[in-house]
This record gives C-alpha cells, sequence and structure tokens, in this order.
C-alpha cells in the first residue's frame, strides 16, 4: 500500500462545476503539499498545509492531521484546470513522499 | 525572476551512453532534489544535496551520479549502468529541511533512449 494515496486517478467534469480531489496518507507528516503538473510536465506548487485550510482564488485546501487526510477543490471548473494534480507530504523523516497523481480534465 | 532552469527540456540517447541533464536555480536555495518520473507513479527520488560539495542518494540512485561544486547548480548524470534510463526527470529546490517550506520545481527533462 502506498504511503500517499489519492483519488479519484481521473477525473472529468464540465465547465463550472465543483471538483474535490482527496489525499490520504499514512506517516507522520510536517506538511503536505498539492502541486499542479501541466501537459508539458512542469510542476507548480499550488500550496503547503501543515493544518486548516487555505484558499487561493478557486482553489481550496484543506487538511485534518488526526484522520491523515488532504483535499484540494476547486470552485467554478474552467478547461484551463486541465492538468494532473499531485499530493506530497514532508514526513517526519524530512523525506517528500508523492502520490500518484489525479488527472482532471474539464471540458467547456 | 527567481526560478530553476532545466536544460534540455527534451534529450534522445543511444544506449550505452553516459548524458548529464542540468539544473540551476537563483533562488539561493540550500537543498536540490532529482526526482524521476515514471507513467503511473508518483515522483521517485534519486539524488539530494543539502549543501554546496555534499550529496545524498535517494530512493532510486543506482544508474546515475550527482556533483555539488556550487550552490546554484546540481548537474545529474545518468550513466550506461542505469538499465531503464527513459524517463521524465524533474529537479527541485528548497530551503533547509527543518520547518516547513515550499518546494520550487523545474519544468523538467523528458530523456529518451533510442
Amino acid at each position: 500500500k502506498n504511503e500517499v494515496e489519492q483519488s479519484p486517478q481521473n477525473l472529468t467534469a464540465q465547465e463550472g462545476e465543483f471538483i474535490t480531489i482527496n489525499c490520504s496518507y499514512s506517516v507522520g507528516i510536517s506538511a503536505l503539499h498539492w502541486l499542479q503538473q501541466h501537459p508539458g510536465g512542469g510542476i507548480v506548487s499550488l500550496f503547503m498545509l501543515s493544518s486548516g485550510k487555505k484558499k487561493h482564488g478557486r482553489l481550496i485546501a484543506t487538511i485534518n492531521i488526526q484522520e491523515k487526510h488532504s483535499s484540494l477543490h476547486i470552485t467554478a471548473s474552467h478547461p484551463r484546470d486541465s492538468a494532473v494534480y499531485i499530493c506530497a507530504v514532508k514526513a517526519n523523516t524530512d523525506k517528500l513522499i508523492f502520490g500518484t497523481g489525479t488527472r482532471l480534465q474539464v471540458f467547456p | 525572476d527567481g526560478g530553476i532552469t532545466q536544460s534540455p527540456k527534451y534529450l534522445f540517447r543511444k544506449e550505452g551512453q553516459n548524458v548529464t541533464l542540468s539544473c540551476e536555480q537563483n533562488l539561493n536555495h540550500d537543498a536540490m532534489y532529482w526526482y524521476r518520473q515514471d507513467p503511473g507513479q508518483g515522483l521517485r527520488l534519486i539524488y539530494y544535496s543539502q549543501i554546496v560539495n555534499d550529496f545524498q542518494k535517494g530512493d532510486i540512485a543506482e544508474g546515475y551520479s550527482v556533483s555539488r561544486e556550487k550552490k546554484e547548480s546540481f548537474p545529474l548524470t545518468v550513466t550506461s549502468a542505469q538499465k531503464n534510463p527513459t524517463a521524465f526527470y524533474l529537479c527541485a529546490s528548497t530551503l533547509p529541511s527543518r520547518g516547513v517550506y515550499g518546494y520550487t520545481f523545474g519544468s523538467g527533462t523528458r530523456l529518451t533512449v533510442v
């Protein structure tokens, strides 16, 4: 079993829909990252969380440390949100452990 | 603007040849990392360096080598000993590992062995 699990693996949405991507982890962590990878391959850091909730534009990230779970929400989704979203945790060993990603496609 | 530059974006190599991937950062970050990405798998750590002239093996270091002669640069050499080198390679950097700091990633190099 992977130490970081994401669901779903693939997600298709119509423009304007509310989207949720989930991340569960099984190790102790100091921080959790949400990353966005576009088709060209480059990765952009969206959020770094150690507790609670963060919001940036239409993106919201939450984390529940007790339940070892985080969610990434996209409100009013747009085709330009189409990308792979990756959850990564900074383990207490200082190692960064990555999920396998959620591929999101938003259609007009 | 500060960031990480990886070059080249695409690289083709013949079997048996060594090839070096470049990673340069102007963020004044101490720590630098090399990851490999394969379809359907999470990024896996190849090597990392937390300070100049020092580096450590990651989870899949076999067949790879690195150097850290300057703070700004962390080149990765894929040697002929790497059995399955075709993959997407990402470089990242961050401030010291203690504490909660964000990571900056490069745009990646896609290596294909022909």
